[in-house]
């Protein structure tokens, strides 16, 4: 089962702060993504990554920059950290999209919470 | 664009007894299907996987899929309270790597 972490766990900043949330997986996964998690909204795509140096927008990407720096680790930037991205991180991972290849694993979050 | 919705938001039943989830999408080429499950304050962990109708079952978690009535059903044979949980319906494309997960159902197992 492939193994993916994240940190920090909890993260409180203020408005207009400065966050990056980290990511690492150490299966040599492909495809990595981050998604957020609300009430009522399930998860929702922010941002995914199929290789180092590549970053592809995902479906609620406002507000969000993202790095895949290596294979292994893929980082969310929130540059001016508003209250309405106060909410749970999660970061997944895949082999990639074949058969078989495309369940996606997660990490354990982090809980953001913006003042 | 795809929606998916679940139901119940939640489901409470007895130790022993039969869970069945529910999940309907909008989308009638899907054609990839998981359910996941969600312990407090950590990751998705994947149940079941199904990707054509019928049934597929992953020791106490069986997934019915029913493509033409836009249906997917998880039921959890005799769960424990380690089963509580809130459970995803998640629904792609083979071959894509975008998920549209529902928004959840929240089980609670009584002893």
């Amino acid at each position: 089962e492939a193994a993916v972490t994240q940190s920090p766990r909890n993260k409180v900043t203020v408005t207009g702060g400065n966050v990056t949330l980290s990511c690492r997986q150490t299966n040599s996964h492909n495809y990595m993504y981050w998604y957020r998690q609300d009430t009522g909204h399930g998860l929702r795509l922010i941002h995914y990554s199929y290789g180092a140096g590549n970053l592809q927008i995902g479906d609620v990407p406002d507000g969000y920059k993202a790095t895949r720096t290596t294979q292994e680790d893929f980082f969310l930037l929130l540059e001016l950290a508003s209250p309405s991205q106060t909410s749970l991180y999660f970061c997944a991972s895949s082999l990639g999209l074949g058969v078989n290849q495309d369940t996606q694993y997660f990490g354990p979050g982090t809980r953001l919470l913006v003042l | 664009q795809q929606k998916v919705q679940q139901s119940p938001e939640s489901l409470t039943v007895s130790e022993g007894a039969m869970a069945s989830l529910n999940c309907t999408f909008s989308d009638g080429t899907s054609n990839n299907f998981r359910w996941y499950r969600q312990h407090s304050a950590k990751g998705l962990e994947v149940l079941v996987s199904i990707f054509s109708d019928g049934e597929k079952e992953e020791g106490r978690f069986t997934a019915h899929l029913n493509r033409a009535n836009l249906h997917v059903s998880l039921h959890i044979r005799e769960p424990q309270p380690s089963d509580s949980a809130v459970y995803l319906c998640a629904v792609s494309m083979k071959g894509n790597y975008k998920y549209v997960f529902g928004a959840g159902t929240r089980l609670k197992v009584i002893a």
